[in-house]
C-alpha cells in the first residue's frame, strides 16, 4: 500500500537552511514532489524530482532523493519568514492504468526573524 | 486563466444536510481529484477520475459520491453530512502523465 511520512513541524531562524523529510512505501513512483500550501490558499507545486534522479537543484531549493531508502528531503537555503508555511510530500505511482498522487501529513514550518 | 475553481469556499451544514461541492477545470486535463484536508492527516484522497465518465474510489471514499459528467467538471456529494466530514476539501487536476496537478482554493465545510 501507500504511505507516506513527514514531521509535523520544524522550527528556524531567518537565514538558516531547512530541510524537510519525508518517506514513501511504493517503490514504484515515477515522480515525488514538494507542494507548498500558505495559509488560507491551496497547494502550489514548489519542485519535483523524476524517481531516477539523485538531486534537483533550483534557486534555494534542493531535492535529495535516495530511492533505497525510500527517503526524499527539501532543503531550502537562507530560509525566510516567507517561507513559513505548510510543505507537503507527495508520490505519483500508476496504479489499475491511473497515476495516483498520495500526499504525506505535511510539514509546518515556522521560520522566526 | 481561472485553473481550477471550486465553489463554495464556505459552507456550514446541520447532520444529515446533504449538498454537493463543485469543482471546475479549464485546462482540458483528464485527470481529476478531490481530497480532504485534516490537521496532522496530510490530504487524504477520496475520489479520483481518470477520464470523463469514469470514477474510482480513494482511501476515504465512505459518505461521499461523486459525478463525472463532462471533462470540465467533478463534483463531490454528500448525501448525509457527518460531523466527522468536516474538513477542507481539495478538488485538483492534471493532465494523464504530467508532472504538475493543479489545486483550487478549497472549501472549508463545518457540519455541526
Amino acid at each position: 500500500g501507500e504511505d507516506v511520512e513527514q514531521s509535523l513541524f520544524l522550527s528556524v531562524r531567518e537565514g538558516d537552511s531547512s530541510v524537510i523529510n519525508c518517506t514513501y512505501t511504493d517503490s514504484s513512483s515515477t515522480y515525488l514532489y514538494w507542494y507548498k500550501q500558505e495559509p488560507g490558499a491551496g497547494l502550489q507545486l514548489l519542485t519535483y524530482i523524476f524517481s531516477n534522479m539523485d538531486m534537483k537543484q533550483d534557486q534555494r531549493l534542493t531535492v535529495l532523493l535516495n530511492k533505497k531508502d525510500k527517503h526524499l528531503s527539501l532543503r531550502i537555503a537562507d530560509t525566510q519568514t516567507g517561507d513559513s508555511a505548510i510543505y507537503f510530500c507527495a508520490e505519483s505511482f500508476m496504479n489499475t492504468g491511473f497515476q495516483k498522487l498520495v500526499f504525506g501529513t505535511g510539514t509546518r514550518l515556522l521560520v522566526s526573524p | 486563466n481561472a485553473g481550477v475553481t471550486q465553489t463554495p469556499k464556505f459552507q456550514v451544514l446541520k447532520t444529515g444536510q446533504s449538498m454537493t461541492l463543485q469543482c471546475a477545470q479549464d485546462m482540458n486535463h483528464n485527470s481529476m481529484y478531490w481530497y480532504r484536508q485534516d490537521p496532522g492527516m496530510g490530504l487524504r484522497l477520496i475520489y479520483y477520475s481518470a477520464s470523463e465518465g469514469t470514477t474510482d474510489k480513494g482511501e476515504v471514499p465512505n459518505g461521499y459520491n461523486v459525478s463525472r459528467l463532462n471533462k470540465r467538471e467533478f463534483s463531490l456529494r454528500l448525501e448525509s453530512a457527518a460531523p466527522s466530514q468536516t474538513s477542507v476539501y481539495f478538488c485538483a487536476s492534471r493532465e494523464g502523465g504530467a508532472t504538475e496537478a493543479f489545486f483550487g482554493q478549497g472549501t472549508r465545510l463545518t457540519v455541526v
